[in-house]
């Protein structure tokens, strides 16, 4: 079955510190990857898409790497700040233009 | 950058009313919307997609009849939640696309609470 899997345990990290979270796919073979930040009680915001003859994409701290071997994408945020303090979620196109599905998100806490 | 306004945030209603949300994109045109449902601690799960001038696109499982999608300009989608029950109750958001670019651009979401 097709699966989309991020760590659903919150990642707790200090200020300035680099985060990292990860994605994982199964049965897919998505032309591209995003991620999206979300914030509680609000619909999520575009933050990068990589496509999949890139292997990494970079915009201000924000880092995405995309591995189609290893079917994995990380997300990586340098020089943390507490306002990054959010889900972040990965999305691939399932079937269609722009038909995403997506995964669980991952809650990431910056700690001052 | 493009600006997806979604509303109402949240609405509160008896079971067995109807309840209807608006999507609209306001500096763009989007020819296909879509309409996501979240639960608590839960992924966006995609309900169906919203062609403007004609019918929507439903997700298996997703009941045509009790979520009525319609795409009646460039503009504006609108999402009905008919006979809405205690199990109706979730986090409802919409997307649209500027057809040029493979990202979409989110709703703030409406918190949908049937009592």
């Amino acid at each position: 079955s097709q699966k989309i899997e991020q760590n659903s345990e919150a990642l707790n990290i200090q200020e300035g510190k680099t985060a990292t979270l990860t994605c994982n796919y199964t049965n897919y073979s998505p032309a591209y990857l995003q991620w999206y930040r979300q914030d509680p009680g609000r619909g999520p915001v575009f933050l990068l898409l990589i496509r999949e003859n890139e292997k990494e994409k970079r915009k201000e701290r924000l880092k995405v790497t995309f591995d189609t071997t290893l079917k994995q994408s990380l997300f990586h945020i340098t020089a943390s700040q507490p306002a990054d303090s959010a889900t972040y979620l990965c999305a691939l196109e399932n079937t269609g233009f722009q038909k995403l599905v997506f995964g669980t998100g991952t809650r990431l806490l910056v700690s001052p | 950058g493009a600006v997806v306004s979604q509303h109402p945030s949240r609405v509160i209603c008896k079971s067995g009313t109807s309840v209807k949300i608006e999507c609209r994109s306001l500096d763009f045109q989007a020819t296909t919307m879509f309409w996501y449902r979240q639960f608590p601690k839960q992924s966006l799960m995609l309900m169906a997609t919203s062609n403007e001038g004609s019918k929507a696109t439903y997700e298996q499982g997703v009941e045509k009849d009790k979520f009525l999608i319609n795409h009646a300009s460039l503009t504006l989608s609108t999402l009905t939640v008919t006979s809405a029950h205690p199990e109706d109750s979730s986090f409802y958001i919409c997307s649209a696309g500027t057809g040029k670019a493979e990202k979409l651009f989110f709703g703030s979401g409406t918190q949908l609470s049937v009592l």
